[in-house]
């Protein structure tokens, strides 16, 4: 079976502060693949980032960082000085390669006050 | 390049009555998927349409939900009889290629349903 799960369902951290959003994912396919959607308050889920299993490299766009580690199942999403902008939910989310539904998390509120 | 787009944004019925969703995938894409998140927990799926044919509808929850996908275009998701419990955001996406586990799914604002 599949299942991602995000912890941390509500984190409140003030502008500038680095905050950490936690993924743990299960599954026994071999070839899978890991994706964040940010859910501003506008309600649109937005695409952030795809990674498949086999490139653990981490990866840097701006403020936003992403550590992949095969090891513990986890991909985890780091903002670097967040912004107020960056208020939203942020869901987790995971396919295989024999299903193409992606399987989400509960998804993690932020909210970065000024 | 226009992204997913749905209709209406939001719709408040009552219980008993039909509802009918329309999702408009990104141009070119041959798959659409429809996605429910309900009181606030996760997204779930509920069917996934390659061009005109449902690949997948396991996520369904009943009869009171059918899905048509016209000429490989434009969907729409229909609720028949409305129930209180089919509340929530109801999400469509859209992928390119035909094998959708590799591709990226964008999605489109959704559809808030309210069923009193």
């Amino acid at each position: 079976a599949q299942k991602v799960t995000q912890a941390q369902t509500e984190i409140s951290v003030v502008e500038k502060e680095d905050v950490t959003l936690d993924c743990v994912y299960e599954t026994r396919d071999t070839t899978y693949y890991l994706f964040w959607y940010k859910q501003p308050p506008s309600g649109e889920l937005v695409f952030l980032i795809r990674r498949n299993s086999f490139d653990e490299q981490n990866e840097i766009s701006g403020r936003y960082s992403w550590n992949f580690q095969k090891s513990t199942s986890s991909f985890n999403f780091t903002i670097t000085a967040s912004q107020v902008v960056d208020s939203a939910v942020y869901f987790c989310a995971l396919n295989t390669y024999n299903t193409d539904k992606l399987i989400f998390g509960t998804g993690t509120r932020l909210q970065v006050f000024p | 390049e226009a992204g997913v787009t749905q209709f209406p944004s939001h719709s408040v019925i009552e219980k008993g009555q039909t509802v009918t969703l329309r999702c408009d995938p990104i141009s070119g894409h041959d798959n659409l998927y429809w996605y429910r998140r309900v009181m606030g927990k996760e997204i779930k799926f509920l069917l996934h349409f390659v061009k005109e044919s449902k690949q997948d509808e396991s996520g369904m929850p009943n009869n009171r939900f059918l899905a048509e996908r016209t000429g490989g275009t434009y969907s729409t998701l229909k609720v028949q009889p409305a129930e209180l419990e089919d509340s929530g955001v109801y999400f469509c996406a859209s992928s390119q290629e035909e094998k959708g586990g590799a591709d990226t799914q964008y999605f489109g604002p959704g559809t808030r349903l309210t069923v009193l």
